[in-house]
């Protein structure tokens, strides 16, 4: 069966600091990856999808920063942190574009 | 319509009693609609993936229908128990791309 792993759960960073989350998939090949943020009162957004390795789509501008280095990996990175990245990120993986969506278990993160 | 909206924000309802909630997304170049249950300190579960007008689908005492031409879809909960206490999501997916856009969601709170 298929899994997918998520971490750290919580993380507390300064503004300024450099972020990298992390998230892979077990038990399928070629997933469509996702990377999601909630910010507080607000709906889930996307922020990068990707369809396969090295192929990244972002949808919304701003510091942050996806890769996939290898086809179950998908790692969402700032190079510095800004308090408005606060929020609940969410990775999530899919077997094709219209498919329903498995979601990892979040990561709590808040810039201070 | 260009966003996805979700109605109510949040319900209470009593144990046994039957509610429904609204998702109203855009009608153009639809293809295809999903809704997930979160639960608190849990990851979103996928409830049902729609893609025709008229489809009706059911999981239990959960159901839900989809008008692809005005751009809306209902869930039904039908005899509400306690543990369908969560956050109902619906995300709209367009034809040619693949960025979901969720909906803010409706917070159902089931009173034994």
């Amino acid at each position: 069966s298929q899994t997918i792993h998520q971490w750290p759960a919580t993380l507390v960073q300064p503004v300024g600091s450099p972020l990298s989350l992390e998230c892979t998939v077990e038990g399928t090949s070629n997933p469509n990856l996702y990377w999601y943020r909630q910010a507080a009162g607000r709906g889930l957004q996307l922020l990068f999808y990707s369809v396969g390795i090295g192929q990244i789509s972002s949808e919304v501008p701003q510091n942050l920063s996806a890769s996939r280095p290898q086809d179950r990996q998908f790692i969402l990175s700032s190079k510095k942190l800004l308090l408005s990245d606060s929020g609940f990120y969410l990775c999530a993986w899919s077997e094709g574009p219209a498919m329903e969506q498995y979601f990892g278990p979040g990561t709590r993160l808040t810039v201070t | 319509i260009l966003n996805v909206e979700q109605s109510p924000q949040s319900l209470h309802v009593q144990e046994g009693d039957s509610t429904n909630f609204t998702c109203s997304f855009p009608s153009s170049n639809f293809y295809a609609l999903h809704w997930y249950r979160w639960e608190t300190a849990k990851s979103p579960e996928a409830l049902f993936v729609m893609t025709l007008n008229g489809d009706e689908k059911k999981k239990g005492r959960i159901s839900a229908t989809l008008n692809t031409k005005e751009g809306y879809s209902y869930l039904y909960i039908k005899g509400s128990q306690p543990e369908d206490s969560a956050t109902y999501l619906c995300a709209s997916l367009t034809s040619g791309t693949y960025k979901y856009i969720f909906g803010t969601g409706t917070r159902l709170k089931v009173l034994a």
